[in-house]
């Protein structure tokens, strides 16, 4: 069975300062799918990124940075120079490849981030 | 802009009483999930369409339906809403069924009374 875990249930920050968002995940499928979604006070959860279980190289867009580690089946997520709108909760989330599966997401607890102006 | 659309963002409804909530995409995707969340916890699927097939997880109550007369359209309908039902329902969409990222509306904050 799939587990995500969120360790960090909040984090609060200073603006400006950086903040890495914990995500350790259990799977026994050799291929595999991560997301991050970012879920503001309105309640939409916005989609971040999409991660392959083949494709280990980290990703940058922005002030948001991701570092995926199959070695230790981590998919963290580092928010740079943080700002007050990236206050928000924030969920690991991983699917399987079977079809048979249909694409369930298996979420962590999430993460609530503060950021303080 | 493509998108997917709940409608209403709240309702309220009394105990017993069905209530529908709809959910409506412009993207064209073939999968159509319906999400419930409650207070300070992750989403829990209740069930997905692809196309027109119909997938209900296997601890999704009775009490909650879902129809999708049309590529665009999916609605849940819950029979006899409950206290314990109250929650946000989110609708999310996907292309295909393996590995593509879902794309959800702003949710439908559910009270029952």
């Amino acid at each position: 069975a799939q587990k995500v875990t969120q360790a960090q249930t909040e984090i609060s920050v200073v603006e400006k300062e950086d903040v890495t968002l914990d995500c350790v995940y259990e799977t026994r499928d050799t291929t595999y799918y991560l997301f991050w979604y970012k879920q503001p006070p309105s309640g939409e959860l916005v989609f971040l990124i999409r991660r392959n279980s083949f494709d280990e190289q980290n990703e940058i867009s922005g002030r948001y940075s991701w570092n995926f580690q199959k070695s230790t089946s981590s998919f963290n997520f580092t928010i740079t120079a943080s700002q007050v709108v990236d206050s928000a909760v924030y969920f690991c989330a991983l699917s399987e490849a079977d079809k048979a599966a249909g694409n369930k997401l298996t979420f962590g607890g999430g993460t609530r981030v503060l950021v303080k102006p | 802009d493509a998108m997917v659309i709940q409608n209403p963002r709240y309702q309220v409804t009394q105990f017993g009483k069905p209530v529908t909530l709809s959910c409506s995409q412009t993207l064209n995707h073939n999968v159509m999930y319906w999400y419930q969340q409650k207070s300070s916890q992750a989403p829990k699927l209740l069930f997905h369409y692809y196309d027109k097939d119909f997938n209900n997880e296997a601890d999704t109550p009775d009490n909650f339906q879902s129809r999708r007369p049309n590529t665009s359209f999916c609605f849940l309908d819950i029979r006899s809403p409950g206290l314990g039902d109250a929650a946000m329902y989110l609708c999310a969409t996907s292309r295909l069924l393996q590995g593509y990222e879902q794309y959800f509306g702003p949710g439908t904050r559910l009270t029952v009374t």
